[in-house]
């Protein structure tokens, strides 16, 4: 499978301020998705990361606040903007190599605001 | 009701035993079914990735579909202290179709 890399692993962040999590696939992949996960839940999905075009949201996310770049097939960006204590989470990347395959995931961002 | 239903545990068993873990759903248009697992403090790994009803064998780990019942399991042999971690099941409609989790059962195996 895909070697999925996240960066940064972990940040603690500042009420107010904007961070950007990079993921870069060693391989090309048809989908990229940004996930959140609360400590000790489940995976929500925030967007699907489309190249070439805007990301698809899902209900309860928004642009302004989760702005997502992918330039290519193999990276993609995830931005928390404004941020305050409700964002701190694990954010999540994953990616499937076609529309028929299942989804591989990186490790994830450890976010902290204070 | 949620869409996916999974017993969050924790289930303790020992060293050696067979593990069964267990997802009930409620959509009948599911058709893909997986299974992860996480380990702390890192992603979700897939262990199986099965397609309708039907069983899948993967050396220690097999994956049941019971369409019929709506009802997913996992099973694990000889199951060892490494494999202590949350296993997350999730399936879809199809395969552009959102992936929806259960709430993931924490496994642990006593030495």
């Amino acid at each position: 499978s895909a070697v999925i890399s996240q960066k940064p692993s972990r940040d603690i962040c500042q009420r107010g301020t904007s961070l950007t999590i990079q993921c870069q696939v060693d391989s090309q992949v048809t989908m990229m998705f940004w996930y959140r996960q609360q400590p000790g839940q489940s995976l929500t999905l925030i967007a699907t990361a489309n190249q070439g075009s805007e990301a698809t949201y899902e209900s309860g996310f928004v642009i302004d606040k989760f702005p997502i770049s992918r330039p290519n097939l193999t990276f993609s960006t995830l931005t928390v903007s404004n941020m305050s204590p409700e964002d701190s989470s694990i954010y999540l990347c994953s990616v499937a190599r076609g529309t028929d395959q299942p989804q591989h995931f990186g490790d994830g961002t450890r976010l902290s605001i204070l | 009701q949620k869409e996916v239903e999974q017993d969050p545990g924790p289930l303790s068993v020992p060293e050696g035993a067979i593990v069964s873990l267990n997802c009930t759903y409620s959509n009948s248009a599911f058709q893909y079914f997986m299974w992860y697992r996480q380990y702390s403090r890192k992603g979700p790994e897939l262990l199986m990735y099965t397609y309708s009803s039907g069983n899948k064998e993967d050396g220690r780990f097999t994956a049941q579909v019971d369409k019929s019942s709506k009802y997913i399991s996992l099973f694990i042999r000889d199951s060892q202290p490494s494999d202590s971690a949350t296993y997350l099941c999730a399936m879809s409609e199809g395969s552009n179709y959102q992936l929806i989790w259960g709430a993931g059962t924490k496994l642990i195996i006593k030495p």
